[in-house]
């Protein structure tokens, strides 16, 4: 299995809190992704990134913040939670951004009340 | 508008009949499909991809994918099911949007196994 891990796996905070979810990964990989799961929606992109403080947002990027100040950690913080992001938090590794497999972690599920 | 589809929420077969899982694709240039599977409280696995050359691919755990570039279709399939091949499989495109390529799935389909 590809070396990656996510912390907290389970976490659950109230609303207006802030929430940072932490993805670690030793493979040296260059890109790394943070997604959210939610039934009848699949998995969708929050935020992406393809090097040391180069990030982007994905489809979902509202009310979320990343930051990768490492090669091999990539931070997603909801800076004010809410009900809305409940959800499981999925970060995946790649090699490459176009051909390249994506590994990802085993998840960290979030429930705001 | 660039997007993957997959058309069934659930497919159902008996234990040692062919499976398929539906995949439809929509992109600018040459695709990169990818298909993914999520057993419970997993994180997802990958399956099998193709990228360029033959169209039929073989991948892990005995699945193969069909890629047909006229129907924009990248159908997983299986010629014998197991109960054990019950997850949550998800079809992958690499879309383009501003210079960069953004991995995409599909909202995933719910393969039952029965025995």
């Amino acid at each position: 299995d590809a070396g990656i891990t996510q912390s907290p796996r389970h976490k659950v905070t109230e609303t207006g809190t802030p929430v940072t979810l932490r993805c670690h990964q030793t493979e040296n990989h260059r890109y790394m992704y943070w997604y959210r799961q939610d039934p009848g929606h699949g998995l969708r992109l929050i935020h992406y990134s393809y090097g040391v403080k180069d990030t982007d947002k994905g489809e979902v990027s509202d009310g979320y913040s990343v930051s990768r100040s490492k090669t091999e950690d990539f931070l997603l913080t909801l800076e004010s939670a809410t009900s809305s992001q409940t959800s499981v938090y999925f970060c995946a590794i790649s090699h490459t951004t176009d051909t390249g497999e994506l590994f990802f972690g085993e998840g960290s599920r979030l429930t705001v009340l | 508008a660039q997007s993957v589809a997959q058309p069934e929420d659930q497919v159902n077969v008996a234990e040692g009949n062919p499976l398929t899982v539906k995949c439809t694709y929509s992109v600018s240039g040459n695709p990169y499909l990818f298909w993914y599977v999520q057993y419970p409280n997993r994180g997802l696995q990958f399956l099998l991809k193709y990228i360029t050359g033959d169209n039929l691919v073989k991948g892990s755990y005995g699945f193969e994918a069909e890629f047909n570039k006229s129907q924009t279709s990248f159908h997983l399939k299986k010629p014998s099911a197991l109960v054990s091949d019950s997850a949550l499989y998800f079809c992958a495109v690499r879309l383009t949007s501003g210079g960069s390529y953004i991995p995409t799935f599909g909202r995933g389909t719910s393969l039952i196994v029965h025995p």
